[in-house]
Parts: structure tokens; sequence; C-alpha cells
């Protein structure tokens, strides 16, 4: 059973950083590109970032260039975002999911506030 | 970007009828390799979303075949036959045929 577990979510001040981990099991996850879509209070459903299998390959929406950055640890089965200079825009849940987003994580709420 | 349109905003079904929920695209989704990208997902109340559709028209795996999506390279269509309380939550189109992936706003779907 494929199975995505966030974590590292909580309260944070404006301007500050926040790492976001995803734990993944059920299948081979060194062979799939992963993702990060994001839902603020109340809001629709907004990609994040996108890496390759091998973490060769990454993109990111427009607003978060240069501030977030994703990457992967294949060894764990692991993936990650690091988010910098974060703004109260960047409130939302948090989703790790396997592109076509066929598979979810339960999500992990970010709070950005003073 | 691709903006992908929603309507309606939200509709009320009577359980056993039917409804249809429409994602409008602003550039066709049918790539070179005859493929359009456009899919579908169901939030349900706090819940994580769950896939539906994918590829326009196939059925994702352990989703009921009320569910069917039909569309042309601009215009789709999910259409659920026989809505089940089950059913209730936010719909959303979503494109994959370029970066950045974008959603629709999402369609609401409450039972009368």
């Amino acid at each position: 059973e494929v199975q995505l577990v966030e974590s590292g979510g909580g309260l944070v001040q404006p301007g500050r950083s926040m790492k976001l981990s995803c734990a993944a099991s059920g299948f081979t996850f060194s062979n799939y590109g992963m993702a990060w879509v994001r839902q603020a209070p109340k809001k629709g459903l907004e990609w994040v970032a996108y890496i390759s299998y091998d973490g060769g390959s990454t993109y990111y929406r427009d607003p978060v260039k240069g501030r977030f950055t994703i990457s992967r640890d294949n060894a764990k089965s692991t993936l990650y975002l690091q988010m910098d200079s974060l703004r109260s825009e960047d409130t939302a849940t948090y989703y790790c999911t396997t592109p076509p987003f066929d598979y979810w994580g339960q999500g992990v709420m970010v709070t950005v506030s003073s | 970007d691709i903006v992908l349109t929603q309507a309606p905003l939200s509709v009320s079904v009577t359980p056993g009828e039917s409804a249809s929920i429409s994602c409008r695209s602003s550039k066709s989704l049918l790539s070179s390799k005859g493929i359009t990208s456009l899919y579908w997902y169901l939030q349900k109340p706090g819940k994580s979303p769950q896939l539906l559709i994918y590829r326009m028209s196939n059925l994702a795996s352990g989703v009921p075949d009320r569910f069917s999506g039909s569309g042309s390279e601009t215009d789709f269509t999910l259409k659920i036959s026989k809505v089940e309380t089950e059913d209730v939550g936010v719909y959303y189109c979503a494109q994959f045929l370029e970066y950045p992936r974008t959603f629709g706003g999402g369609t609401k779907l409450e039972l009368k």
C-alpha cells in the first residue's frame, strides 16, 4: 500500500524558514517524480513544485521560485520542501503527491504569522 | 500559464440523479503525442484529494463507473450518473500539459 506521510509543519514568523518532509513507502520511490501541492484555508488546490525521479530536474511556481527548494533522498525514500523567506500568503496545507497526483499524503499545515 | 475555468461553482443534486461539471482550458491540452492531459479530482470534506479521471476520459483505479470524463482539446466535462451521498465534495480539474501545473477553481457538489 502506498503511503505518503508529511511532517514538519507548524507556526512560523514571516521571513523565517521551515522544512517539510514526506516519508514514502509502498512503492519504489526512486523511480518516480514527486510534487508538492498546497491549499490555503478555504481555497483551492495550487501546485507548488516538482522534482524528477533522480532529482535532476525541478520546477516551481513563480511566486516561490528562489524561496522554496524541493529535494529528495532516494536512500531514505523521503521528499523535502525547504521554504525560506516565508510570507503570509504561504499559509496553507501542504500535500506531498505522486504525479499525476494519484497518491496524496494527509497534508501538513503551515501557518505564517507574527 | 494555462487557465482552467470550472462551472458551475456549486451544484446541488438529488441522490440518484446525474450531475455534470465543466472545465474550460485557455489552451489546447492535446499534446504532440496525442494525449489530452486533463485530470479530474475529488476532495471529500476534511480529506486529501483523490484522482478520479486521467487523460480526459480514463477511470482511475477503484473509481466507480458512475464517473466519466469527456471533452475536446479545450472543453471538458465530468459526469456523475446516479449521484450517491459519498460523492459530496469539491471537484477539481487539472492540466499536466506544461508547467506550472494548474487547477481549476473547483466545483462544490452538494445533495438536495
